[in-house]
């Protein structure tokens, strides 16, 4: 069965370092999304994306945040300079033209 | 705005008894529902999803949810628990006008007994 996947599966970084954070979408989806789990909270939508740009965003989303489709199959999300409060489970998420969404295993960042 | 509650952040259950985890969620058009449920230290797990057909979905491991405009609910239920149902459960919603992204409920962890 296809599946979305997310490495690395945790990564530590120090504050102030970039990070990417990459996903492999299930190959004919066209929409695919990040979201964030700050540890004992819930899940939170991070931004959308359709047809090579963002569609949405939510407000955490700053300027820090980017995601990129650099080719046909990668999806990232780069945080710029991350901060303590960016220690998080990301998660990918991809779908087609059916209303559910198909999610990775997740990436759990921690920043030090 | 489309929204979710899930009333009790915490839900303790003897084990063969009744699983009820409740949902409401706000949205001024019929939306699609989702139960997820997540083990500790792992990923999201599709449970069950509600897309417009029939009010009452079945999902894996024996949960069932049902439908309910009139109260505009999506109440997670399975007759009897086991250990193995002890996760963190999250009801979620989504909608075409907002891109199909999912909001998710806050989540409900649910203790099983022995």
């Amino acid at each position: 069965e296809p599946e979305v996947t997310q490495t690395p599966s945790h990564q530590v970084t120090q504050m102030g370092q970039e990070v990417i954070l990459r996903c492999v979408p299930i190959s004919n989806h066209l929409y695919f999304y990040w979201y964030r789990q700050i540890l004992g909270q819930k899940v939170e939508f991070l931004v959308s994306f359709y047809n090579n740009e963002i569609s949405e965003k939510s407000e955490i989303f700053d300027d820090q945040f980017s995601v990129e489709r650099p080719d046909g199959s990668n999806f990232t999300l780069k945080i710029r300079s991350t901060k303590l409060e960016d220690s998080a489970m990301y998660f990918c998420a991809s779908k087609d033209s059916l209303p559910e969404a198909f999610f990775g295993q997740g990436t759990r960042l921690t920043v030090v | 705005a489309q929204s979710v509650t899930q009333l009790g952040s915490h839900v303790s259950v003897s084990e063969g008894a009744l699983v009820l985890l409740r949902c409401n969620y706000s949205s001024s058009v019929p939306p699609y529902l989702f139960w997820y449920v997540q083990y500790p230290n792992q990923g999201l797990q599709l449970l069950l999803k509600y897309t417009s057909a029939a009010t009452l979905v079945k999902g894996i491991n024996g949960f069932e949810a049902e439908f309910k405009k009139s109260e505009t609910s999506f109440h997670l239920t399975k007759p009897s628990a086991h250990m193995s149902d002890a996760a963190e459960y999250f009801c979620a919603v989504s909608l075409p006008a907002g891109g199909f992204k999912t909001i998710f409920g806050a989540g409900t962890r649910l203790f099983v007994k022995a």
